[in-house]
């Protein structure tokens, strides 16, 4: 069964570049028929999704965050990765990151990292 | 691109068939067949339930159904159980490779 696992560090400062990396195990990223994504969810409230990435390098951003996000992928180290730059605390969250069907849903997801801004 | 539109709270009694709605615009819901539901339990990943509208992951209970009509989407829980209560989200694909999520929904089983 496919895993994902998120890791980075948990605490950033406000003005700071958040960086995340997701390691994908017992499966391939390298598939025409899967996107990778990055969802997050504040504390206490819904999902948002941040953006996406097809193992070539193509990338789709929401547009709203669009600004501040870059999301790239090494298919020899089975990653993906996550920059988010300017934070803020309204960027602290649980980031998820996840497997995206390319009729657009979302199968398997890593159990997420709690990340905060804090001075 | 506006968050899709969830009913804050539902609840039901065991046995009893709920429904959660989610409103959308006609550039998301209303053009595509692309819409998702997760459940998702207090400090967990959500779990996919239903995708393009109206299919179920294998292993996934056939209590859960999904539909659409127009810019709203529904999700139809049936044979309401303890275990159902959770969070429910609902999400479609809104053209450009974009995607966006409702607001969630907590059922509470009574």
């Amino acid at each position: 069964q496919l895993q994902l696992q998120e890791s980075g560090p948990g605490l950033v400062k406000p003005s700071e570049t958040l960086s995340l990396t997701c390691t994908v195990s017992r499966g391939s990223i390298y598939s025409s028929t899967y996107y990778w994504g990055w969802i997050r969810q504040p504390p206490g409230k819904g999902l948002e999704w941040i953006g996406s990435v097809y193992y070539t390098g193509s990338t789709y951003y929401n547009p709203s965050l669009k600004s501040r996000v870059t999301i790239s992928v090494d298919p020899s180290k089975k990653q993906f990765s996550l920059r988010l730059t300017s934070v803020t605390a309204a960027d602290t969250a649980v980031y998820y990151c996840a497997r995206l069907d390319s009729v657009w849903y979302f199968d398997y997801w890593g159990q997420g990292i709690l990340f905060t801004v804090s001075s | 691109q506006s968050a899709l539109t969830q009913p804050a709270s539902v609840s039901g009694t065991p046995g009893q068939s709920i429904t959660i709605s989610c409103t959308g615009a006609t550039s998301d819901i209303g053009s595509y067949k692309l819409v998702s539901w997760y459940q998702q339990d207090p400090g967990k990943a959500p779990k996919l339930i239903i995708y393009e509208v109206n299919k179920r992951p294998s292993g996934v209970s056939d209590r859960f159904s999904g539909s659409r009509s127009g810019n709203t989407a529904s999700l139809t829980i049936s044979g309401l159980q303890a275990v159902d209560e959770a969070d429910y989200y609902c999400c479609s694909y809104a053209g450009d490779s974009t995607l966006v999520f409702g607001g969630g929904t907590r059922l509470t089983v009574l």
